[in-house]
């Protein structure tokens, strides 16, 4: 069973770009959550989706920044109009049943604002 | 804002000596207190999920104990290992929540030296 996959690993965009984030969860996996890493900070949580629903989004920012995870194909996580404060880590993590229960992560995507 | 605090910030061991370190969370509105494993480069892994006040879990050599009443959790690594070096970190989830948001501490990060 191939574990969370994150794409790209590594992306690097200009001022005003758009990014996107995709997320692949393990298979069988239906609930999918969202982390970010600033530098120098630990783990923030962003947004908690189930297949078509966003469950909580507590810790999304207001503005630019949306999630969805439809029926078919990976979570997306999207950036509009980046900022160079927008560098950081993104994390996938998923689980199978609802939480609390374990969440498996991803390698990560390293976003870089030029 | 949930405060989850971990110490120490980070240890240096020698290979075979055992070691413990600690998390604090706010004793109120607890829920569930998840702890990682998580090696330069790679992702977080998942070591134990706790619920329950006097929980004890293990993983081989590694253990974690759950006080709830008074807000702390320890990790034990008894015959530490070269390969144990990581940084260790606790996340709270509270009550009232959709239970998917993980509050993370900044981490213990554990060398071990041959």
């Amino acid at each position: 069973n191939a574990g969370v996959m994150q794409n790209p690993r590594h992306l690097v965009r200009r001022r005003g770009q758009e990014a996107r984030l995709r997320c692949s969860p393990m298979k069988g996996h239906s609930h999918v959550y969202w982390y970010r890493q600033l530098p120098e900070e630990g783990l923030k949580f962003m947004v908690y989706l189930q297949k078509e629903n966003i469950i909580d989004e507590s810790g999304m920012p207001k503005e630019r920044f949306s999630a969805e995870f439809p029926k078919e194909g990976p979570s997306i996580l999207r950036i509009q109009q980046v900022v160079r404060g927008d560098s950081a880590a993104y994390f996938c993590a998923s689980s199978p049943n609802p939480p609390p229960e374990t969440q498996y992560f991803g390698p990560g995507t390293r976003l870089l604002v030029l | 804002i949930l405060n989850v605090e971990q110490s120490p910030q980070s240890l240096h061991v020698q290979e075979g000596d055992s070691t413990n370190f600690t998390c604090s969370f706010p004793s109120s509105n607890f829920y569930a207190l998840h702890w990682y494993r998580w090696e330069t480069a790679k992702s977080p892994e998942a070591l134990f999920v706790m619920t329950l006040n006097g929980d004890e879990k293990k993983k081989g050599r590694i253990s974690a104990t759950l006080n709830t009443k008074e807000g702390y959790s320890y990790l034990y690594i008894k015959g530490s290992q070269p390969e144990d070096s990581a940084t260790y970190l606790c996340a709270l989830v509270a009550g009232g929540t959709s239970y998917g948001k993980l509050t993370f501490g900044q981490g213990t990060i554990l060398t071990v030296h041959p």
